[in-house]
């Protein structure tokens, strides 16, 4: 099925430090989705896209949907130990029915 | 609000037992999924049922039986399950008002273990 290419897949890091994930696909994606995930627990999603070149904030989060709309970027500035976590970005292609989810970006923060 | 519910938190389960999972939300959507997750793995999609109808089954073994009593509330009927389908299982809601757009708002997930 229709795959997302999400990097990098782990990334462990000092706190303060910033941080860039992204996502890559193939075909165009009409809707960018991002969540975080923490261990038990279900996805919580941090900031939606929908519209190609759009720039969206939640907090220290900035994601954007890139012009080709064929990819998206999560920034976390100034990391702290409560960003650990899984961050998965998601979307909907053309077809639309179905939302398709990278593989994840497994992120850990030294104090 | 935005909460979807899920319970129980954790099930543990016999080969032979039947047991369900429950999922609730009161945010008025009318789309409800369920997903199956295994460990270090994003989810996969089992289920879709859009205006309390079943619109998409992933192929799903017959053993998974989803149910949508109303537009808040969606069970899944577990029966004769195998080790294999242990994981953590995931509800989430969306609006329902159009493909390609609708922002899923995913529950806590009940963790299953099959022995």
């Amino acid at each position: 099925g229709q795959q997302l290419n999400q990097s990098p897949q782990s990334m462990f890091i000092q706190e303060g430090e910033d941080v860039s994930m992204n996502c890559t696909s193939s075909s165009i994606f009409n809707t960018w989705l991002w969540y975080k995930q923490d261990p038990g627990e279900g996805p919580v999603l941090l900031i939606a896209l929908y519209k190609a070149g759009e720039l969206t904030s939640n907090g220290r989060l900035t994601a954007q949907f890139g012009i080709t709309r064929k990819d998206s970027f999560l920034n976390i500035s100034a990391s702290i130990p409560s960003d650990v976590g899984i961050y998965f970005c998601a979307g909907y292609n053309n077809a639309g029915n179905m939302l398709t989810f990278g593989g994840g970006t497994r992120l850990m923060v030294k104090p | 609000d935005t909460e979807v519910t899920q319970t129980p938190k954790h099930l543990v389960m016999g080969m032979t037992n039947k047991k369900s999972l429950k999922c609730e939300q009161h945010m008025g959507h009318r789309a409800m999924y369920w997903y199956k997750q295994k460990a270090k793995k994003p989810p996969e999609l089992m289920f879709v049922y859009s205006y309390e109808k079943l619109s998409i089954n992933e192929s799903v073994p017959s053993r998974f039986s989803p149910e949508c009593p109303n537009s808040s509330l969606l069970n899944l009927h577990l029966h004769a399950l195998q080790p294999e389908d242990s994981a953590l299982y995931l509800c989430a809601s969306s609006l329902g008002q159009g493909w390609g757009t609708d922002t899923q708002y995913f529950g806590p997930g009940t963790r299953l273990t099959v022995l």
